[in-house]
């Protein structure tokens, strides 16, 4: 069964960092490009970052360009996001979704079930 | 950056209507749009890709057309199932969009 499960979410400060993970089963995760995809409560979905299935392009969002960092370790099937800086906006439940080798011209076909990330003070 | 634009942002219908969405891009993403469905407090789930194609496992009620700067998801018959929010997705060029989302509302 292909699965993607998403972890790390939980309560910080602005200003601290959080490592989330995506740990994958049930496919080839080399072939694989992935994303982050985020929302906040009661409102639409926010493309974050996406990472290629060779770990080469790594586009963002403007607005965590700088601060979030996408990584794959294909060794463990498992895609992380690392997030500084936080602000308040950064709240949201993070999803991690499979696209195809890449995510440009390549649907989300498979998503996990979300991390939530709550900054506040 | 594309924008894209969903109409109506809710609807309401009853089982068996036909209902519509559209979806309009700001630029010509050619066909790299997809729909997904969200119902509340679950991951979105892919219903089209290619702008036109059904996802495996999705029933033949949807359907979806378009290219360019317009794009439609239909659902032929409303079912009871159908409630939640559809999302349209640019895939065309980075930062990749999400529409603002439809709301569905079984009469």
């Amino acid at each position: 069964e292909v699965q993607v499960l998403e972890s790390g979410g939980g309560l910080v400060q602005p200003g601290d960092s959080l490592r989330l993970t995506c740990a994958t089963s049930g496919f080839t995760f080399t072939n694989h490009a992935f994303a982050w995809v985020r929302q906040v409560a009661g409102k639409g979905l926010e493309w974050v970052a996406s990472i290629s299935n060779s770990g080469i392009t790594t586009p963002y969002a403007d607005s965590v360009r700088g601060r979030f960092t996408i990584a794959r370790d294909d060794s463990k099937n498992t895609l992380h996001l690392q997030m500084s800086s936080l602000t308040l906006d950064d709240t949201a439940v993070y999803f991690c979704a499979r696209c195809g080798p890449t995510c440009q011209h390549n649907r989300f076909d498979v998503w996990g079930q979300g991390t939530l990330v709550t900054v506040s003070s | 950056d594309i924008p894209l634009t969903q109409s109506p942002s809710f609807l309401s219908a009853s089982v068996g209507d036909r209902v519509t969405i559209t979806c309009r891009a700001s630029q010509g993403i050619g066909n790299s749009l997809a729909w997904y469905q969200q119902k509340p407090g679950k991951a979105p789930k892919a219903l089209i890709y290619g702008s036109s194609t059904l996802e495996s496992g999705v029933p033949s009620r949807f359907s979806a057309s378009g290219s360019g700067t317009e794009f439609t998801l239909t659902i032929s018959s409303l079912q009871p199932e159908d409630f939640g929010t559809y999302y349209c997705q640019q895939l065309n060029d980075y930062p990749l969009t999400f529409g603002g989302g439809t709301k569905v509302e079984i009469k």
